[in-house]
């Protein structure tokens, strides 16, 4: 079956800090990936995906590539805020327009000034 | 400009009292999806249409049911609600060319 795989959290980095969120998936066929992130007490909202390999998904600073070779998506973002601390939920769904999104366990970020 | 409206935001209600949650959406999407998210887990499908043909997922409850009486909107009902059903609930909507866009979310407390 189609699975993702999160690098647990909490991950608590300090403002300006570099942030790696790992992110690896299984699946049949070749899906689109997605981040999601949930603010505390709000629905989820998509920050970047990337529908095929070797594209690079990119929104307000953070950004993900497709590898296929690897099976992965890790996000990144070179200076992490207070702001962005949330959590983070990687997914994919399956070509057919209508799949539904398999979720990661979600990765809590914590950022101190 | 919300696009997927969910109402509403903080419901608490009784221990086997019936409870319904609602969905609306702006966007004329085809497909509208109901999550269950408890606290610190990612979000559960519970169900799911396909304009108006209803999929259950598996390991859905019977406490759990819903409806969509026209593309714009859709409720969740809990028939007879337990502590364990407690969580966030969230409804998604998506058509086959665009991602799932998703509303705030109804936060339901069981008394």
């Amino acid at each position: 079956g189609n699975s993702v795989t999160q690098m647990e959290g909490p991950v608590t980095l300090s403002e300006e800090a570099f942030l790696t969120i790992n992110c690896t998936y299984t699946a049949t066929g070749y899906p689109s990936l997605f981040w999601y992130v949930q603010y505390p007490g709000e629905g989820l909202q998509l920050l970047l995906k990337a529908t095929k390999a070797d594209d690079k998904g990119s929104n307000k600073g953070f950004e993900a590539t497709y590898r296929k070779e690897t099976t992965s998506f890790h996000l990144e973002k070179g200076s992490v805020q207070v702001s962005d601390s949330a959590v983070y939920f990687c997914a994919l769904s399956l070509p057919s327009g209508y799949s539904t999104l398999t979720f990661g366990k979600g990765t809590m970020l914590l950022v101190s000034p | 400009d919300a696009m997927v409206i969910q109402n509403p935001r903080y419901q608490v209600t009784q221990f086997g009292k019936p409870v319904t949650l609602s969905c609306s959406q702006t966007l004329n999407h085809n497909v509208m999806y109901w999550y269950q998210q408890k606290s610190s887990q990612a979000p559960k499908l519970l169900f799911h249409y396909y304009d108006k043909d209803f999929n259950n997922e598996a390991d859905t409850p019977d406490n759990f049911q819903s409806r969509r009486p026209n593309t714009s909107f859709c409720f969740l009902d809990i028939r007879s609600p337990g502590l364990g059903d407690a969580a966030m609930y969230l409804c998604a909507t998506k058509t086959a060319n665009t991602e799932a866009f998703f509303g705030q979310g109804t936060r339901l407390t069981v008394v």
